[in-house]
């Protein structure tokens, strides 16, 4: 079992549309999530954290956590073409020795289509 | 802020030589830097975590004398990939945690290794 799951893609959606991604993870030390947004071809770009329970807004973007869940989110709101990519979710744990070692899932390649 | 530079972008060599990949924080400190590479369609491999002053951590299954990694000052980390071969050709893409302020990891943006 992969220690960081994503929803299996592809997800499509219309623009305008809410986009919906999904990650779950196994390791209950992990006390931070990040989602990253990778355009084809470039490297990851942050665009949330998000380390207590509950939702956290930036713009169009909500993240929520449920740590007793295990369960990571990111919302999009009135997506645009331009949001399609590759998004990742990654989580840290706080442990002493892993020096804020990510562990990512398998991104998750969401179209938004005109 | 938050900038991360990676030098150079794009890489063409020939099998056998030897190949130097700088990451730079450039407008902050940072103590832990990471390596990955990343295969076409697939997602992110950490190769190496990289900390100031001592030897950088590999990941299992990654080989040390291969892939040298140097961390030699808060805002710079080097990658040597030594005797590269066809099978080296990759994205490789660093990362620095910036500890004392958003304690995110950022990302360069990238070099793209093609070994003929």
């Amino acid at each position: 079992q992969k220690e960081v799951e994503q929803n299996s893609g592809p997800l499509s959606v219309p623009e305008g549309a809410i986009a919906s991604l999904n990650c779950t993870y196994s390791d209950r030390g992990s006390q931070s999530f990040f989602w990253y947004r990778q355009y084809s071809g470039k490297s990851p770009e942050l665009i949330m954290s998000i380390y207590s329970n509950g939702d956290k807004e930036d713009g169009r973007f909500t993240a929520q956590l449920n740590k007793a869940s295990q369960y990571v989110s990111l919302l999009i709101r009135d997506s645009q073409p331009s949001d399609s990519a590759t998004y990742l979710c990654a989580g840290r744990n706080a442990g002493g020795t892993s020096y804020g070692k990510l562990t990512f899932g398998q991104g998750t390649i969401l179209t938004v289509h005109p | 802020g938050a900038v991360v530079s990676q030098h150079p972008s794009r890489v063409i060599c020939k099998s056998g030589t030897s190949v130097k990949i700088e990451c730079r924080s450039l407008d902050f400190q940072a103590t832990t830097m990471f390596w990955y590479r990343q295969f076409p369609k697939q997602s992110l491999m950490l190769m190496a975590t990289s900390n100031e002053g001592s030897k950088a951590t590999y990941e299992q299954g990654v080989e040390k004398d291969k892939f040298l990694i140097n961390h030699a000052s808060l805002t710079l980390s080097t990658l040597t990939v030594t005797s590269a071969h066809p099978e080296d050709s990759s994205f490789y893409i660093c990362s620095a945690r910036w500890l004392a302020g958003t304690d995110t990891q950022y990302f360069g943006p990238g070099t793209r290794l093609t070994v003929l």
